[in-house]
């Protein structure tokens, strides 16, 4: 099976830009979370998807938004970037259908706004 | 906001010896889970422990959770070079999987 796809695997934004990230989950997973890890604060979570439908929300601001389609791709945008937004952005996922279970994650994003 | 809290923050040990992580965290749970990560890699999945269970073990790696203190603990047994990466435990409850910052564990050969 393949594992979590992210991409791109690097991206450098300069800020007030906007920057869209993908996320292929593994075959039949049906849930994608989104998170930012960053030396200061860690992995944080930002939102989690299933079956097309955000079922999850961290604390984050409106200008960090995703989506996730039919085919339960996901994709995380985030607006008006600011030098902050500069992290790791990771993407897991699981089956879903129940809690308890591991999350795969991707090689994740990491995104740099000069 | 952080639900669990790594101890240390950081560990060096020689290759052979034994690693020991804590976690604890504040709320009640569903299930804890500890993951690897290599130099800012994405995190691998060590082993998930529910909280009806007090010890799990998977090779080298035994975990225990104490949910009367909201902790648990990861024990690397005869660590290699190659466990050199940060830990992170991660927990479950009525969210989505919250991470603690994690412990780097250094193994010197």
């Amino acid at each position: 099976k393949a594992g979590v796809t992210q991409t791109p695997r690097y991206l450098i934004k300069t800020r007030g830009q906007q920057v869209t990230l993908s996320c292929s989950p593994i075959s039949g997973h049906r849930s994608v979370s989104w998170y930012q890890q960053t030396p200061g604060q860690g992995l944080q979570f930002l939102f989690e998807y299933f079956s097309e439908t955000q079922r999850n929300k961290g604390n984050f601001p409106g200008r960090f938004s995703g989506r996730q389609f039919s085919n339960s791709r996901s994709e995380m945008n985030v607006s008006t970037l600011e030098l902050g937004d500069s992290a790791l952005y990771l993407c897991a996922s699981r089956p879903g259908t129940s809690l308890s279970t591991e999350a795969f994650f991707g090689q994740g994003t990491r995104l740099t706004v000069v | 906001s952080q639900q669990g809290e790594e101890d240390p923050q950081a560990l060096s040990i020689q290759e052979g010896e034994n690693a020991t992580m804590n976690c604890s965290y504040k709320t009640s749970i569903n299930n804890l889970q500890w993951y690897r990560q290599n130099s800012g890699r994405g995190l691998v999945h060590l082993i998930l422990i529910r909280s009806n269970e007090r010890e799990k073990h998977s090779g080298r790696l035994r975990v225990t959770l104490d949910t009367s203190k909201k902790s648990s603990s990861l024990l690397i047994t005869a660590s290699r070079a190659a466990d050199t990466a940060s830990y992170f435990c991660a927990t479950e409850g009525n969210t989505p999987l919250v991470f603690g910052k994690g412990t780097r564990l250094s193994v010197i050969a």
